[in-house]
């Protein structure tokens, strides 16, 4: 599976757009970029997904590099119940399709 | 949103003891998987579970593990004789069989090994 490398923690305030990066600079063409949360120690949460088009959802916007190489995570207005872990993961589109986790970023939104 | 659900959320064993963690999937799911989390340490997959047999395990899903769909709705995961290091957080997770469908998990169980 294609590695990805995320900044181990961020801070954003309250109401302000949260933007995540990841390289993956790996990639291979029939690989997807998938976003997951983990807030405190629940479950991971699905956040948006996309393989080369910028995706966007209820939840947050996905912005990939031409490129594919690197992508961005948006989360438009953050409140404090986005303090969570995000995951990045680029996850193969065959197979049993199962999700490598790395350690991700620990955004804290500070109020 | 449909759910995954797990049970129990907390499991006290002793070590030796055999455990049995449980999972009811989304209902028109046919993937499954096991995952877990050592605290402060990353989730990791064990094992992904497909057409009633494993279609991959990890190196950490060694004999002491087996997983079982016994009836249409329950997946689960046992573990035959626990050590202290199988303490962690185990999530259950299910996906429908198109490609690209993405993960759902439970919310765990927490499992302590005394």
């Amino acid at each position: 599976d294609a590695k990805t490398t995320q900044p181990t923690s961020m801070d954003c305030a309250e109401g302000r757009a949260a933007n995540l990066p990841c390289n993956h600079s790996t990639i291979s063409g029939n690989e997807y970029v998938y976003w997951y949360r983990q807030i405190h120690s629940q479950g991971p949460q699905y956040i948006i997904h996309g393989l080369k088009n910028n995706e966007t959802n209820e939840m947050a916007s996905l912005i990939i590099t031409e490129d594919r190489k690197s992508s961005t995570l948006i989360l438009p207005h953050a409140t404090l119940r986005d303090t969570a872990v995000y995951y990045c993961i680029v996850r193969p589109n065959f197979g049993n399709e199962k999700l490598t986790f790395g350690t991700g970023t620990r955004l804290t939104i500070i109020p | 949103e449909p759910e995954v659900t797990q049970t129990p959320s907390h499991q006290v064993t002793q070590m030796g003891q055999e455990v049995i963690l449980r999972c009811v999937p989304i209902s028109n799911h046919l993937y499954f998987y096991w995952y877990r989390q050592i605290l402060g340490q990353k989730v990791e997959f064990l094992v992904s579970f497909y057409n009633n047999e494993i279609s991959e395990k990890s190196e950490i899903f060694d004999d002491q593990f087996s997983v079982e769909r016994p009836d249409g709705s329950n997946f689960t995961l046992k573990i035959r004789s626990t050590k202290l290091e199988d303490s962690a957080m185990y999530f259950c997770a299910s996906r429908g069989v198109s490609r690209g469908e993405k993960l759902f998990f439970g919310s765990g169980t927490q499992l302590s090994v005394l």
